[in-house]
This record gives structure tokens, C-alpha cells and sequence, in this order.
């Protein structure tokens, strides 16, 4: 099973701040990761899929990068509406596994 | 508009069975695998298993197989995830999300809780 440690596990910023998250693999997933944000109550939402595409009517601010164990979730200038908690997920085989998360908090 | 809704809220005993559903509507049901993900209270996502409505063809995460079935009816676009004995530690939110071919989920339901408490 491949492991996907997220970090930080919380990140206290402010609106306007670039957010940057972390996702690292235990082995090579290649591009094969995804990004999805969750807010309270909410179901989570597809952001980012094969590690840099945006998802349909995402905004132009979420961008994703990285390839075989290290990705990164950019948000370029936050938005009161993206504290939320953003998990990442590899689909490089049909074990499929996700992060345990990255909280986005107001300072 | 690509939908999946889900059954609602549900209270159970431990040992009892339940069967919780997921229906697809807005895109053909029988091209795209459906995911079950489970979320238990104040914690992360967890993978639990996918089948494919044409074929019934089912992968289970390790941890969750033998533990739960996850099936389809292709004729009503709805598939649906089963416990045959109710634990407390079921207690969670689960999801159904529509599943792109490297197994991204791009869609979800809107979550059933499934509380297990005697």
C-alpha cells in the first residue's frame, strides 16, 4: 500500500497569503495524485487531478505540481472561502490511498 | 448535470445489517466506476472499494474487504454498500464519488451517516 504523508498538518495563514501544502508518497505514484478540498459538512471537491490539472470551475489561484513522490498544492493568494482541510489521494494502482490531510486556518 | 444521491441518515444496533445506496443520474451509469470512501468522526478519508456497474467487477481496499460488499443495479443506475453485522466502529459518513478511469473521484454524493450504537 502506498502511503501519502501530508504536511503540514495545519497551516495558519492569512487572506491574500499564498498557502503552500505538501504531499509525499512512499513510493513513485508518477503523476497518478489528486487534490480535493473539504469543508465542514460538505462532501470533499475534486481540485486537482494527474498532479497539475485543474478540475472544471476551479479557479485559476489552486494549482498543483510535482511527479513521482513529491507534490505540492499551491494556493496563490487565499480566499476567505478556501480555509478548508485539503487531502491528497494516488491512483498510481487500484490500492487506492489518501493523505490524512492539510488544515487551511485563518490566522 | 451529474448527480449522485444518496440514502439517508441511519440508526442501527450493533449486529444488525444495513444496506446504504447511491444513485446515479445525469451521465451513463455504466461507464464509469463507482468509489465508496468512508470518513469516520473528526478523521480523514478512507478508500473502501470500487465497482463497475457494467460488470459488477469489484476491488476492495485490504482493510475493508470481508467486511463490507459493495455492489450495483445497472437497471436503476444505483449501487449500493452492505454490512451483514453493525459495529460501533462503523459510525461514519460514508461517501459514493464517480470514479475516472486512473481512479480519481470527480463527482460525490453528499454523504450518509450510519451511527451503530446500542
Amino acid at each position: 500500500e502506498i502511503v501519502l504523508t501530508q504536511s503540514p498538518a495545519t497551516l495558519s495563514l492569512s487572506p491574500g497569503e499564498r498557502a503552500t501544502l505538501s504531499c509525499r508518497a512512499s513510493q513513485s505514484v508518477g503523476s497518478y495524485l489528486a487534490w480535493y478540498q473539504q469543508k465542514p459538512g460538505q462532501a470533499p471537491r475534486l481540485l486537482i487531478y494527474d498532479a497539475s490539472n485543474r478540475a472544471t470551475g476551479i479557479p485559476a489561484r489552486f494549482s498543483g505540481s510535482g511527479s513521482g513522490t513529491d507534490f505540492t498544492l499551491t494556493i496563490s493568494s487565499l480566499e476567505p472561502e478556501d480555509f478548508a482541510v485539503y487531502y491528497c489521494q494516488q491512483c498510481r494502482n487500484w490500492l487506492l490511498t489518501f493523505g490524512g490531510g492539510t488544515k487551511v486556518e485563518i490566522k | 448535470e451529474v448527480q449522485l444521491v444518496q440514502s439517508g441518515a441511519e440508526v442501527k444496533k450493533p449486529g444488525e445489517s444495513l444496506k446504504i445506496s447511491c444513485k446515479g443520474s445525469g451521465y451513463s451509469f455504466t461507464t464509469y466506476w463507482i468509489g465508496w470512501v468512508r470518513q469516520m468522526p473528526g478523521k480523514g478519508l478512507e478508500w473502501m472499494g470500487i465497482i463497475y456497474p457494467s460488470d459488477s467487477d469489484t476491488r476492495y481496499s485490504p482493510s475493508f474487504q470481508g467486511q463490507v460488499t459493495i455492489s450495483a443495479d445497472k437497471s436503476i443506475s444505483t449501487a449500493y454498500l452492505q454490512w451483514s453485522s453493525l459495529k460501533a466502529s462503523d459510525t461514519a459518513i460514508y461517501y459514493c464519488a464517480r470514479t475516472l478511469d486512473a481512479g480519481t473521484f470527480d463527482y460525490w454524493g453528499q454523504g450518509t451517516l450510519v451511527t451503530v450504537s446500542s
